[in-house]
């Protein structure tokens, strides 16, 4: 089945303990992006990636890092997590830059204390 | 620069109630338009999509059509079903910087229909 996981889907963590968030994709697709859903300001991407070792900020990046070492995966790392970065996260995959379609995962909900 | 703006929620509504769903768009050249449905506890998935003006996407029962007149792409359903609660997003696509061609998000609309 074609998909998009995301592991863990839930996440209670403390300040500044650093955290991975896991997002693979089967679909063989080139272009991935982390978001990041939040009350009243919707989806905002944090980062993207067009295809393996390219990477590039999206609209709300500080906090954040990410890695494409290959093309099914691109993690998403909090080196050191603060609250405001308490939210829902949302990793997507499509088949390359100029296709609309986004195919999502089925999100990560993060807590930080 | 561009954006999407969709009616706030949340939608009530009844079982075989009609449905619409505003949404209203700012944009230069002509962006594809787009509607995803979160269903509680899923990602989002894209529900239709219209490319280019008086485009008709239909998906489901949904139906949305391009109106490059009046800058809408309103989300509608003859007969809703309890099964349709969920949160619609109505997004447009955008060339950003570095050529990222990325979806721009309305902040969504909660529908809950009742028994």
């Amino acid at each position: 089945e074609a998909q998009v996981t995301q592991n863990p889907r839930y996440l209670i963590t403390v300040t500044g303990k650093k955290l991975t968030v896991t997002c693979s994709q089967n679909m063989n697709h080139e272009y991935m992006s982390w978001y990041r859903q939040d009350p009243g300001l919707g989806l905002r991407q944090i980062y993207y990636s067009m295809n393996v070792e390219v990477t590039d900020k999206g609209d709300v990046p500080e906090g954040y890092k990410v890695s494409r070492k290959e093309k099914r995966n691109f993690p998403l790392i909090l080196e050191s997590p603060s609250p405001n970065q308490t939210s829902l996260y949302f990793c997507a995959s499509r088949p390359g830059l100029y296709t609309d379609t986004q195919y999502f995962g089925p999100g990560t909900r993060l807590t930080v204390l | 620069g561009n954006s999407v703006t969709q009616m706030e929620g949340p939608v009530t509504l009844s079982e075989e109630a009609f449905l619409t769903i505003n949404c209203t768009y700012t944009a230069t050249g002509y962006p594809s338009l787009f509607w995803y449905v979160q269903y509680p506890g899923e990602g989002l998935q894209l529900l239709l999509k219209a490319t280019k003006a008086d485009d008709k996407g239909s998906n489901k029962g949904f139906e949305a059509t391009y109106r490059k007149e009046t800058t809408s792409f309103h989300l509608e359903k003859g007969s809703v079903q309890v099964s349709d609660s969920a949160v619609y997003f109505c997004a447009l696509s955008d060339i950003g910087a570095g050529n990222n061609r990325k979806l721009i998000w309305g902040l969504g609309t909660s529908l809950a229909v009742n028994p």
